[in-house]
């Protein structure tokens, strides 16, 4: 079974809008990672943020992580054309495998 | 760019054959994961390999086999093939908990 399920599973949004997603998992963390995908190709890493860590930034991507609620959310701000992707969330446990959601499409209409 | 490389990209075989699938990983880099992607899903955690021993395996059955070279680069063996098999492999190399995708060998069972 995944560890973790990103909500929504589709999202379609205007260019300089913000798109928000949510991914949601079931036991103990060490980190949290975000990885994007374009076309069934590979996943390029996008953040990483460690399970005493709240939030964290990087470029137009703001990631937040509430280990109480067992949740994390992926903020991309001002999204561009090249923003259309899959984004998947990736909960690494301490037996250092990756547990992946199914991911959320997102689309950016120009 | 991940410096991750995977060969061949694209693979088609019929139900019965064995495939091996190659990676390289990215410099220093001692640690390699293989991941199986099926059409719309995350990707699954398949084995992972320190150092050239196995250090972790997912939910695949014995057919599914791995190896690490002293260079750190590895192969994933799949014999019987199943349609089921059908998927976009990926490998990912790692030093610490971050991984880095390489691009990914998309193989057709027929």
């Amino acid at each position: 079974s995944q560890q973790g399920e990103e909500d929504p599973q589709a999202l379609s949004i205007q260019e300089g809008e913000n798109a928000t997603m949510n991914c949601s998992y079931k036991t103990s963390i060490n980190n949290l990672q975000w990885y994007r995908q374009n076309s069934g190709r590979g996943l390029v890493h996008l953040i990483l943020i460690r399970s005493n860590e709240r939030e964290k930034h990087s470029g137009r991507l703001r990631v937040t992580l509430d280990t109480s609620k067992k949740s994390s959310s992926l903020l991309i701000t001002a999204s561009r054309a090249a923003d259309t992707a899959s984004y998947f969330c990736a909960t690494d446990t301490n037996d250092y495998k990756l547990s992946f959601g199914a991911g959320t499409t997102v689309t950016v209409r120009a | 760019e991940t410096g991750v490389t995977q060969s061949p990209t694209h693979l088609i075989k019929t139900r019965g054959q064995q495939v091996t699938l190659r990676c390289s990983s990215q410099s220093g880099h001692n640690t390699v994961s293989w991941y199986q992607q099926a059409l719309g899903q995350g990707p699954q955690f398949i084995f992972q390999y320190y150092r050239e021993e196995e250090n972790g395996r997912g939910n695949f059955p014995p057919r599914f086999s791995g190896l690490q070279f002293p260079n750190y680069s590895s192969e994933l063996n799949v014999n019987a093939l199943e349609l089921d098999d059908s998927a976009l492999y990926l490998c990912a190399s790692s030093l610490e908990r971050e991984q880095f995708f390489g691009p990914g060998t998309r193989l057709t069972v027929l």
